[in-house]
């Protein structure tokens, strides 16, 4: 199975952007990489997703290395409804979470 | 709101008993998803349907079945609880059957005592 690697936690000032960063270095062709996030007592929700282009949508931009082995998922502007644990996932048949990465924000 | 419905919210039964989850996908999706999460082994993906077909399997225990009707909800049966089955259940739902996103609902929150 294809793994993904994310640093357990992250902090973040509020109003100041963030990266968070991804390590895949065994995707496969035909991976695609999924970003979800999950608020405190949610379902995960969709943030998004890419191939091997940079993806930008109104949530949050996806850079994705030129070799697809790591890539980072970019919040312009955090904000206190963005602390939520943010999932890296490599989608092929199914989807697998890892333990994701835990963003606090502070105001 | 991701337009994924769960019922029931939550649930409290006896071990050895049996449960059904329900769900319904967002109008328009095929696929249905289904994933359990506790504290201890984090989101782990169960088994989807496609369509009314079985397509993926993933850590799903003997005791657990699932099956996805003509109008596409689709139902999560648990039986012969035991109190490490205590967790929230949530079903996705995504337009086709390969890696387009999926969207989650709300769980179901069920305790075994």
């Amino acid at each position: 199975d294809a793994k993904t690697t994310q640093p357990n936690s992250m902090e973040s000032n509020e109003e100041e952007p963030v990266h968070l960063p991804c390590n895949h270095s065994t995707i496969s062709g035909t991976d695609y990489i999924h970003w979800y996030r999950q608020l405190p007592s949610q379902g995960p929700e969709y943030v998004i997703h890419g191939l091997t282009s940079n993806v930008n949508n109104r949530m949050a931009s996806l850079a994705i290395a030129e070799d697809r082995k790591s890539s980072t998922l970019i919040l312009h502007r955090a904000t206190l409804r963005d602390a939520a644990v943010y999932y890296c996932i490599l989608r092929d048949d199914d989807m697998r979470f890892g333990a994701g990465t835990r963003l606090t924000v502070k105001p | 709101d991701s337009g994924v419905t769960q019922t029931p919210k939550h649930l409290i039964t006896a071990t050895g008993q049996r449960v059904t989850l329900r769900c319904s996908p967002r109008s328009g999706d095929l696929s249905v998803y289904w994933y359990q999460q506790s504290l201890d082994q984090g989101l782990q993906f169960l088994i989807q349907y496609y369509n009314g077909e079985e397509r993926a399997k993933g850590n799903i225990l003997e005791r657990f079945s699932a099956q996805q009707f003509p109008d596409l909800h689709s139902e999560l049966n648990l039986s012969s609880l035991e109190l490490g089955d205590s967790a929230l259940y949530f079903c996705a739902s995504s337009v086709g059957a390969f890696r387009e996103e999926q969207y989650f609902g709300p769980g179901t929150r069920l305790t075994v005592t």
